[in-house]
């Protein structure tokens, strides 16, 4: 099936856990992206990859890490986690680098209660 | 950086028309998105603006204008289906984008 899967589609996390949120795309997108969706703020961007190799910080980036050694996997990581990373999290995927409507196509999300 | 503003709720009668308005500041604009979110689901791309104007896509329709960094999204004949919250987003030159808050749309019949 075509599109993005995220794993796990929910967790509870103890304080001070490492976690790491996995990602994939069967679209062969260049660009992936890592969104946490809190009540209120709407979707902020945490990590991006605009290719396979490279990645680059958002608005959040804090407490958060990311690799991106393929085109299809995309993994956001938890050093050490803290209940102000209850979230929803969203991981996204698009074509990029044209001047045209490329959107974003956004996986199911995973939801994260930290305690 | 971006800063968007969209309001946080509105509620309308089904078969009725609702106007969705967002205002932003940007440093670098390429480009404007609507997108739906269902409660629990993932947001869905609903339009694209990147020129001044409307486009029109079935019972949706976008508008831009770039210098007053104001868009709209018209939502007609509303159906219980509609009842989302719809995410105004604007995209850099880097193509990230920076979402507003989202507005809650409730449908009653």
């Amino acid at each position: 099936i075509a599109g993005i899967t995220q794993a796990p589609t929910s967790q509870i996390l103890a304080a001070g856990r490492r976690m790491t949120l996995r990602c994939t795309q069967d679209m062969r997108h260049n660009a992936m992206y890592w969104y946490r969706q809190d009540l209120g703020l709407g979707l902020r961007l945490i990590h991006y990859s605009n290719t396979a190799g490279t990645t680059g910080k958002g608005e959040v980036p804090d407490g958060y890490s990311v690799s991106r050694a393929n085109t299809d996997d995309f993994p956001l990581t938890l050093a050490s986690a803290v209940p102000s990373q209850t979230s929803v999290y969203f991981c996204a995927s698009s074509e990029t680098g044209t001047a045209g409507a490329e959107t974003q196509y956004f996986g199911p999300g995973t939801r994260l209660l930290v305690l | 950086g971006q800063n968007i503003d969209q309001p946080t709720e509105m509620t309308a009668t089904e078969g009725a028309i609702v106007q969705i308005n967002c205002t932003y500041q940007t440093s670098g604009f390429n480009g404007l998105f609507w997108y739906q979110q269902h409660a629990g689901e993932a947001p869905t791309f609903l339009s694209y603006n990147v020129l001044d104007g409307l486009e029109e896509k079935g019972r949706f329709s976008s508008f831009l204008s770039r210098s007053k960094g104001y868009s709209y999204l018209l939502l007609k004949e509303l159906q219980m289906k509609d009842s989302a919250s719809y995410l105004c987003a604007v995209r850099d030159r880097d193509y990230k984008l920076s979402f507003g808050a989202g507005t809650t749309v409730t449908v009653r019949a």
